[in-house]
C-alpha cells in the first residue's frame, strides 16, 4: 500500500516547454488535488477531481490543466511553462465526505519543479 | 481577513516545555478544522482534527471555539522530535480545505 505518489520527484525545465506531473493514489479515493507550495505562501489549491472524468478549478489555476481518466490517477500540465510556476507542487487525495472531520487528505512526497 | 491566519513564528522553546498555537479562520460555515505537521522539505501529513468539544491525543490537545472562529494547538513536554511546522487547516466547501501559511516550531535540547 503506496498510499499516494509522485512522478517525477525533481525537475528543470526552461521558459516556454511543457511537462505533465503524474499523481497516483492506491486508496480507493475520489477525491484528488494538485496544491503548490511557495515560501511565505502556504499550499495553494491549483485543481481539484471529485471523481473519475471530472475536474475542478482552485485558487490558482492560471497556466494548469489537468486530467483524471482514471480514478487512481491524477495529471496535472504546465503547456508553457514559466519562472513564476517555480515552485513545489504537492498531490493529495481524500474521501471527501461531507462527515464532519473526516475530510482528511493525504499528500504525495512532492515534486520540485524550477522553471529557468 | 484572510480566511486562515496563524503567527509564523519560529517558537523556539526547550525540551520539556509547553507550547500553544492560535489559528483564526474567515468562512463561519466551516465545518472540519485539523492540525497537519509539515516537516523540512517533506509533505503535510495529519495531526488530528479539531473538535467542538475539544480533543486529545497523547501530549496534545486541539480546542475550537466556533463563535470567536478560533482554533488552537498545545503541545505539552516537547519532544525534539516534535520541530517541525505545524499548518492550521479549514475546510471551505466541496471537500476543499484552506490551509494556513504555519508555525514552525523549535525545540532545542
Amino acid at each position: 500500500n503506496a498510499g499516494v505518489t509522485q512522478t517525477p520527484k525533481f525537475r528543470v525545465l526552461k521558459t516556454g516547454q511543457s511537462m505533465t506531473l503524474l499523481c497516483a493514489q492506491d486508496m480507493n479515493h475520489e477525491y484528488m488535488y494538485w496544491y503548490r507550495q511557495d515560501p511565505g505562501m502556504g499550499l495553494r489549491l491549483i485543481h481539484y477531481s471529485v471523481g473519475e472524468g471530472t475536474t475542478a478549478k482552485g485558487e490558482v489555476p492560471d497556466g494548469y490543466n489537468v486530467s483524471r481518466l482514471k480514478k487512481q490517477n491524477f495529471l496535472l500540465g504546465l503547456e508553457s511553462a514559466a519562472p513564476s510556476q517555480t515552485s513545489v507542487y504537492f498531490c493529495a487525495s481524500g474521501t471527501g465526505t461531507s462527515v464532519r472531520g473526516t475530510d482528511t487528505q493525504y499528500f504525495g512526497p512532492g515534486t520540485r519543479l524550477t522553471v529557468l | 481577513r484572510k480566511e486562515v491566519e496563524q503567527d509564523p513564528g519560529p517558537f523556539n522553546v526547550p525540551e520539556g516545555a509547553t507550547v500553544a498555537f492560535n489559528c483564526t479562520y474567515s468562512n463561519s460555515a466551516s465545518q472540519s478544522f485539523f492540525w497537519y505537521r509539515q516537516d523540512c522539505r517533506k509533505e503535510p501529513k495529519l495531526l488530528m482534527s479539531v473538535y467542538s468539544s475539544g480533543n486529545e491525543d497523547g501530549r496534545f490537545t486541539a480546542q475550537l471555539n466556533r463563535a470567536s472562529q478560533y482554533i488552537s494547538l498545545l503541545i505539552r513536554d516537547s519532544k525534539l522530535s516534535d520541530s517541525a511546522t505545524y499548518l492550521c487547516v479549514v475546510n471551505r466547501g466541496y471537500s476543499t480545505l484552506t490551509f494556513g501559511k504555519g508555525t514552525m516550531l523549535l525545540v532545542s535540547p
